[in-house]
């Protein structure tokens, strides 16, 4: 049973406009999030992540917002660039043991 | 520096025959990872190793499927008898890791297989 899930297997967004990705996660014993992006053909590369003792982390373009009441995470990217298009991954750990990925989400930014 | 290594990058196999995927991980990292890409389940683990021994292979989807670390440098993942539905992507991971292993993996480009 995926114990994080990325329900949107595919967003588009117009260049400059805010990209907003979501994840969902069931165990409540995450204490550590991530987010992957992934070009074709190549591995997925660390983004950025948060620790369940915050509830959002920046850097430059990049934020990811953690709400743990509501098990949620998302990854907004503001201003959206064209090389911004790829798949991303979230991925969550609970207490320093395994990463559980989601599904990905593919992010199209249209010029 | 190099990134983690991973052979073949493509390989198209007949269903029966044996896969042997290698991964060398980057120098230094204590921690290494064989995941598998699929449509519809993501990217699941199937097998870490921490100081070349291994860790957790609950992940493994049958006895088909074998990992071995012989040294800090170096994994293979087979599978014997290969089927069509292990066709998908493999990556392998590797990262340091000096207590739990929350600390940020980095990926190969991946193996892509397929069997027909």
């Amino acid at each position: 049973d995926q114990q994080v899930k990325q329900n949107s297997p595919s967003l588009s967004v117009q260049e400059g406009r805010i990209s907003i990705l979501n994840c969902d996660y069931t165990n409540s014993m995450f204490d550590y999030f991530l987010w992957y992006k992934k070009y074709p053909a190549e591995g997925p590369t660390f983004l950025i992540s948060i620790s369940s003792i915050k509830d959002k982390n920046e850097d430059g373009r990049f934020t990811v917002f953690l709400n743990k009441s509501a098990k949620h995470l998302s990854l907004h990217i503001v201003p959206s660039q064209p090389g911004d298009s790829a798949v991303y991954f979230c991925a969550a750990s609970a207490l320093g043991n395994q990463f559980y990925f989601g599904t990905g989400t593919s992010l199209t930014v249209i010029p | 520096d190099a990134g983690v290594i991973q052979s073949p990058r493509h390989e198209v196999t007949e269903m029966g025959q044996e896969v042997t995927l290698r991964c060398k991980p980057i120098s230094g990292h204590n921690s290494l990872f064989w995941y598998r890409q699929t449509m519809m389940r993501g990217l699941e683990l199937l097998i870490y190793f921490n100081n070349n021994v291994p860790i957790d292979d609950s992940g493994m989807p049958e006895d088909r499927f074998s990992a071995k670390m012989p040294n800090a440098s170096f994994s293979t993942l087979k599978i014997q008898p290969s089927e069509p539905r292990d066709s998908a992507v493999y990556f392998c991971a590797s990262s340091y890791t000096s207590g739990g292993l929350g600390e940020t993996q980095y990926f190969g480009p991946g193996t892509r297989l397929l069997v027909l």
